[in-house]
């Protein structure tokens, strides 16, 4: 089952504003992955976290790995109708070998 | 360079039937995974192979389902036989290695409706 929780489960924006999402958990991951997904495709890796604290950005997109390891948030600036999608959160344990556990998704619609 | 390639795209079949999915993960990705997504548990890790070798496959859900990958470019997913409730769309993912600074590279997935 799910370890982590993403929120919010669905946001409905306009156009040009920003968005930030984010995902908990009760336990320290030491990884942390924001992927997208278009429908009726697979995810698509879009960020990657690797230390407690670190800051990334790709284009409009920022995610930030949480200080205490148990939390990181995805920042999405200026966004545009093709941010219109699924995002989830995917983090890995540093017991659970290659095993990565992934938030519920948070579903974002963007108005014209 | 090409992605993670899964086949078929969509499967219909009845209840009863066997099913295959198949997956070419990406060239010189040592770890394969298989996932099933559904609305109700979302992502699901169902198997993960690094070297050809099956490392955890805790989340297959029964012995209906088996998967092999007889070699780095090849993994097969089975169902025999299928169910209604297996109903999912199933991700092949790759990833260049096993564990540390890796991540995983999803293919576009395989919609199984079983009726």
């Amino acid at each position: 089952g799910q370890q982590l929780n993403q929120s919010p489960q669905s946001m409905f924006i306009q156009e040009g504003e920003d968005v930030s999402m984010n995902c908990t958990s009760s336990s320290i991951f030491n990884t942390w992955l924001w992927y997208k997904q278009d429908p009726g495709e697979g995810p698509v890796l879009l960020i990657a976290l690797y230390k407690a604290g670190e800051l990334t950005s790709n284009g409009r997109l920022t995610a930030q790995f949480g200080i205490t390891r148990k939390d990181s948030f995805l920042n999405i600036s200026a966004s545009i109708p093709s941010d219109v999608g699924i995002y989830f959160c995917a983090g890995r344990k540093e017991t659970s070998g290659s095993r990565l556990t992934f938030g519920e998704g948070t579903q974002l619609t963007v108005n014209p | 360079d090409a992605g993670v390639i899964q086949s078929p795209r969509h499967e219909v079949t009845e209840m009863g039937q066997e099913v295959t999915l198949r997956c070419k993960p990406i060239s010189g990705h040592n770890s394969l995974f298989w996932y099933r997504q559904t609305m109700m548990r979302g992502l699901e890790l169902l198997i993960y192979f690094n070297n050809n070798v099956p490392i955890d496959d805790s989340g297959m859900p029964e012995d209906r389902f088996s998967a092999k990958m007889p070699n780095a470019s090849f993994s097969t997913l089975k169902i025999q036989p299928s169910e209604p409730r297996d109903s999912a769309v199933y991700f092949c993912a790759s990833s260049p290695r096993r564990g540390g600074l890796d991540t995983q590279y999803f293919g576009p997935g395989t919609r199984l409706t079983v009726l």
